[in-house]
């Protein structure tokens, strides 16, 4: 089946940007996408990209989109501490809202 | 705003009972979604719903069912609970065909099977 990875653990100081890093195997994807998870909490979506993007920018979130490497990432400028979450990348190649996760990546924000 | 409500935040079952998961949405979305969370695994697709009475197997479906009799609510079953379905459920719901559309999640039902 299709692949999502995602590096487990990124830690970043408060204020300095944070970079999150997502491959993925399926060259049909059509929409990526970003969701964070707060404890406790169930998954809320950030941004998403359309395939056909390099790069997208809502606020202090910039997605670049690097389809011939299957490359997704996720910049969060000026870090705080409410960022402190698990960021999931997914992908979907069909239109009924199926997506493919990643294992996710905690985000650690230090002071 | 659109509403995923799962009935528990936590469940703690013994093996072999049979549990009941239950999830509503309050904006009668078409599609509806079981997905279990594990560490390291993120979320891994069991059972979706793209119709009052439809049903089809994500990923991982062995071991569990669900039921969808009315549009707002999908339920997940597990026929006889065991050690390993210990884990984080989350519910969650689109509307119909648009890819634009995000999934909405519930907060998720921690179940413990002892």
């Amino acid at each position: 089946g299709e692949d999502v990875e995602q590096s487990l653990f990124l830690s970043v100081r408060e204020g300095d940007s944070s970079v999150i890093n997502c491959t993925y195997t399926d060259s049909s994807s059509t929409y990526l996408y970003w969701y964070k998870q707060e404890p406790g909490a169930g998954l809320q979506l950030l941004t998403y990209i359309f395939s056909n993007m390099d790069m997208k920018q809502d606020q202090r979130l910039t997605v670049l989109l690097n389809k011939k490497d299957k490359h997704l990432s996720l910049r969060i400028a000026d870090t705080q501490t409410g960022d402190s979450a698990i960021y999931f990348c997914a992908e979907t190649a069909d239109s009924w809202g199926k997506l493919q996760f990643g294992a996710g990546t905690q985000v650690v924000v230090t002071p | 705003d659109v509403k995923v409500t799962q009935s528990s935040r936590y469940l703690v079952k013994r093996t072999g009972e049979k549990v009941f998961l239950e999830c509503v949405q309050d904006m009668d979305h078409e599609n509806m979604f079981w997905y279990r969370q594990d560490p390291g695994l993120g979320l891994r697709l069991i059972y979706f719903s793209y119709d009052v009475k439809m049903k089809e197997k994500g990923d991982i479906p062995e071991g569990y069912s669900v039921s969808r009799e009315k549009k707002e609510r999908f339920s997940l079953i597990l026929e006889s609970a065991s050690t390993n379905q210990t884990s984080m459920y989350l519910c969650a719901s689109s509307p119909g065909v648009d890819p634009n559309s995000p999934l909405h999640f519930g907060n998720g039902t921690r179940l413990t099977v002892t």
